[in-house]
């Protein structure tokens, strides 16, 4: 079992839906980190949190470090969105998942 | 400061030949890492240093690998004698070294050996 797992692998939406991206870790933790990943490689830190909740326009994360899992949500969808969404976890270096791959239709 | 650079953004090579990828981290961040990442997965830890010093190599990192940042700004990754196994993309990231800063990560170079 991976340490760190995300649900689910693959994800397509509508532009304009409400998008959650899940992610549950077996490893003790001081932060949470959500990713974005276009295609070519380059990885976008969105959000480093390690207790309740952050907004940063359309996208929110929110992490129960008791459960040992986080949500990445999406609202109101955009094609642009479309991308792979990893989560990772750690502090001197980072355990990835295997990334959600998102794609919005128009 | 432009971000963390990387050099070359792809690498093609024949196996068996070695190869060496550099990474530019944001001036300030005394922390580099090196991340390997195959098609369909999440990357996965290589090493970092904090300044100069190596503080952590993953049993990943065979002895055909090696990483320097030798004055404590760039880094050096450094592949001899390629193997096919080895084509992936080779993340950088940089980062402070206090606790709960975030991280900033490079294109990446991608490397195939054929």
């Amino acid at each position: 079992k991976n340490e760190v797992e995300q649900s689910p692998q693959n994800l397509t939406a509508q532009e304009g839906e409400f998008i959650t991206i899940n992610c549950s870790y077996s490893v003790g933790i001081s932060a949470l980190h959500w990713l974005q990943q276009h295609p070519g490689g380059g990885i976008v830190s969105l959000f480093m949190l390690s207790s309740g909740k952050k907004k940063h326009g359309r996208l929110i994360a929110t992490i129960n470090i008791q459960e040992k899992h986080s949500s990445l949500h999406i609202t109101a969808s955009h094609p642009r969105d479309s991308a792979v969404y990893i989560c990772a976890v750690g502090s001197d270096k980072l355990i990835f998942g295997t990334g959600t791959r998102l794609q919005v239709f128009p | 400061d432009t971000g963390v650079s990387q050099d070359p953004r792809h690498k093609i090579t024949k196996r068996g030949q070695n190869v060496t990828f550099r990474c530019d981290p944001i001036s300030e961040h005394n922390r580099l890492y090196w991340y390997r990442q195959t098609l369909g997965q999440g990357p996965e830890f290589l090493t970092y240093f904090q300044n100069e010093a190596q503080l952590e190599k993953s049993r990943l990192l065979s002895d055909r690998f090696s990483a320097e940042r030798p004055k404590g700004s760039f880094s050096t990754l450094e592949i001899q004698r390629t193997e096919q196994g080895d084509s992936a993309m080779y993340l950088c990231a940089s980062s402070y070294s206090t606790a709960n800063y975030g991280y900033t990560f490079g294109s990446g170079t991608r490397l195939t050996v054929v």
